[in-house]
């Protein structure tokens, strides 16, 4: 799997867009963009995938550089329950077996 | 869809007992995973199986640990004997093979060893 970078920590008022960056610079042709975020004391939760085009859900969007390379998960509305650790990952398809690891992750903090 | 259900939430043993966890994936998915977290070691795939059938144990951490699957909506994680080191938080996953979405975790079994 890709290596990816991600800051460490970022704050975000409520009610505000929260954009979370994501650098994936080695990531290959077959490789997709996952985003989960782990809420303290719950679960990972799947939140959006992509490949090469921009991806929205009920959840977030993602946006995808052209060259693939970084990526930007955004919260349109965050609210104080989006405080979590985001996670990005880059990998083949989930379920092809590779094994699903996570790196630091981004700690969001939605203030109100 | 309930989504996947783990039990128990905690658990609480002694050294040397069994332990044995237990988790029902969402109806329908095919792939069902345990991970293992720890402030430590982060998130960790233990095994993963397919259609009921273990793919890959080699993230199991000895014969000390033990998992099973006898059919589509039932998996079992298993430690005997138990250790203190085993003290973590165990998540389930499922999803459905062949496709790119992502795992649905359950909500974890803190286990704590003393």
């Amino acid at each position: 799997d890709a290596k990816t970078t991600q800051p460490p920590s970022m704050d975000c008022a409520e009610g505000r867009a929260a954009n979370l960056p994501c650098n994936h610079s080695t990531i290959s042709g077959n490789e997709y963009v996952y985003w989960y975020r782990q809420i303290h004391s719950q679960g990972p939760q799947y939140i959006i995938h992509g490949l090469k085009n921009n991806e929205t859900n009920e959840m977030a969007s993602l946006i995808i550089t052209e060259d693939r390379k970084s990526s930007t998960l955004i919260l349109p509305h965050a609210t104080l329950r989006d405080t979590a650790v985001y996670y990005c990952k880059a990998s083949p398809r989930e379920t092809s077996g590779s094994r699903l690891t996570f790196g630091e992750g981004t700690q969001l903090t939605v203030n109100p | 869809d309930a989504g996947v259900i783990q039990s128990p939430r905690h658990e609480v043993t002694e050294m040397g007992q069994e332990v044995t966890l237990r988790c029902k994936p969402i109806s329908g998915h095919n792939s069902l995973f345990w991970y293992r977290q720890t402030m430590m070691r982060g998130l960790e795939l233990l095994i993963y199986f397919n259609n009921n059938v273990p793919i890959d144990d080699s993230g199991m951490p000895e014969d000390r640990f033990s998992a099973k699957m006898p059919n589509a909506s039932f998996s079992t994680l298993k430690i005997q004997p138990s250790e203190p080191r085993d003290s973590a938080v165990y998540f389930c996953a499922s999803s459905l093979w062949g496709t790119a979405h992502g795992y649905t975790f359950g909500s974890g079994t803190r286990l704590t060893v003393v």
